[in-house]
């Protein structure tokens, strides 16, 4: 068990429709990063947050928005779904510094567009 | 950009040595990480190379040479176990992480 902490485990929607992602850190874990990974691919990064700011952006697309608030939890939201939206969504957490090398995964949000 | 290149898959047997390559194209990273993804899991982190050179982790050493733009994962004494996707990751200067496309490793009886 990572400590992160991922809900829901499954989500089942259409096409069109927005959904919430969320994620808790681990204790103490002040960054939080989200990466989707289609089947069989690897780890795209999306997006990591630093204590309530974001702190890097990757392939992120515009339908897609994040946030963190002050309790350090994170939301993923993502709109306008389309069916290649389906993935696999892990959430990470990771320490500062030199601690940031190790990023810890939650057990993933499976998302199913149909 | 960044991008990053792994063999797709390897096969060995248990007991074996594996080597797992890495090859990299960026303009600038602050490290290498290894993380080990099994099937219907989630990724757990297994080394990180900030400098080059050689990191040992029980079985699993790291290794890193930004002069060649490589780096790569051995794994010693494979066990059934060890049967798992391995992705390396960069992490730019942009603070942005960049992971491989994987390695699945098939270790045989």
């Amino acid at each position: 068990d990572s400590g992160v902490t991922q809900t829901p485990k499954h989500l089942i929607t259409a096409t069109g429709q927005r959904v919430t992602l969320r994620c808790s850190p681990r204790s103490g874990d002040l960054s939080v990063y989200w990466y989707q990974q289609s089947l069989d691919q690897g780890l795209q990064f999306l997006i990591q947050y630093y204590n309530g700011e974001e702190r890097a952006k990757g392939n992120i697309l515009e339908r897609f928005s994040a946030q963190q608030f002050p309790d350090l939890h994170s939301e993923l939201n993502l709109s306008s779904l389309e069916l290649g939206d389906s993935a696999l969504y892990f959430c990470a957490s990771s320490g500062s510094g030199r601690d940031s090398n190790e990023q810890f995964f939650g057990p993933g949000t499976r998302l199913t567009v149909l | 950009g960044q991008s990053l290149e792994q063999p797709s898959e390897v096969t060995a047997v248990e007991g074996a040595i594996v080597q797992i390559n890495c090859t990299y194209q960026t303009s600038g990273f602050y490290g290498l990480s290894w993380y080990q993804q099994h099937d219907g899991g989630a990724p757990t982190f297994l080394s990180y190379n900030g400098l080059d050179g050689l990191e040992e982790t029980g079985r699993f050493s790291s290794f890193l040479s930004r002069s060649d733009s490589y780096g790569y994962l051995l794994l010693q004494e494979l066990q059934m176990k060890d049967s798992a996707s391995y992705f390396c990751a960069v992490k730019g200067y942009g603070q942005n992480f960049v992971f491989g496309p994987g390695t699945r490793l098939s270790v045989l009886p």
